[in-house]
């Protein structure tokens, strides 16, 4: 079946540092990727997604790239901020499984002044 | 105006109790599903229904039972309420079932079985 692994958490970084947050994923059909924000006490909201090989997703100054032959799909930022603070998760969802979504567990990112 | 739209915010309720959830989306997808996420922020899907049929029903306690009168709303009755049962329960919709399109989440009904 489908999964997801991500970088475990906490992260912890300085303001400006830059971020990384690993993704790899198992999939039987051609998965569309995801990366999804969730702030406290709020929803998760989408952040970024790509829908093919090599596509880049890009917001708010993070990006990730979908690498079919690692299968990957890490999240980066060159230059976090306090306001980035927040847990992420990365996703995919496979048309031949209903179009289910399959979440990793999860990484807390906290960011210091 | 709320995309998605979940009530009540916060359930604080006895065990061997029942309790409902109610969800409504304005986006007219066509999808809705309900997650729960635990206390150490792991989401898991339960079910998720496509047009009013239930499409996707994970192996979740025959205590919770789903229902959608239309597209636009999915409820989540819970029977017989366990402490295992306290969870944030998340409501998402995505435009249609069998594509991988984004989701819609709303913000969240914290349960709280005492």
């Amino acid at each position: 079946g489908d999964s997801v692994t991500q970088m475990e958490g906490p992260v912890t970084l300085s303001e400006e540092a830059f971020l990384t947050i690993n993704c790899t994923y198992t999939a039987t059909g051609y998965p569309s990727l995801f990366w999804y924000v969730q702030y406290p006490g709020e929803g998760l909201q989408l952040l970024l997604k790509a829908t093919k090989a090599d596509d880049k997703g890009s917001n708010k100054g993070f990006e990730a790239t979908y690498r079919k032959e690692t299968t990957s799909f890490h999240l980066e930022k060159g230059s976090v901020q306090v306001s980035d603070s927040a847990v992420y998760f990365c996703a995919l969802s496979d048309r031949t499984n209903a179009g289910k979504s399959t979440f990793g567990d999860g990484t807390t990112l906290t960011v210091k002044p | 105006d709320t995309a998605v739209s979940q009530t009540p915010k916060y359930l604080v309720t006895q065990m061997g109790n029942d309790k409902s959830i109610k969800c409504e989306q304005n986006l007219g997808h066509d999808t809705m599903y309900w997650y729960k996420q635990d206390s150490k922020k792991f989401l898991k899907i339960m079910f998720s229904y496509n047009n009013k049929e239930l499409i996707i029903n994970e192996t979740v306690p025959n205590r919770f039972s789903p229902k959608s009168p239309d597209k636009a709303h999915l409820n989540l009755h819970i029977n017989s309420l366990e402490l295992g049962d306290s969870a944030v329960y998340f409501c998402a919709s995505s435009q249609k079932a069998w594509v991988t399109g984004e989701l819609f989440f709303g913000e969240g009904s914290r349960l709280t079985v005492l």
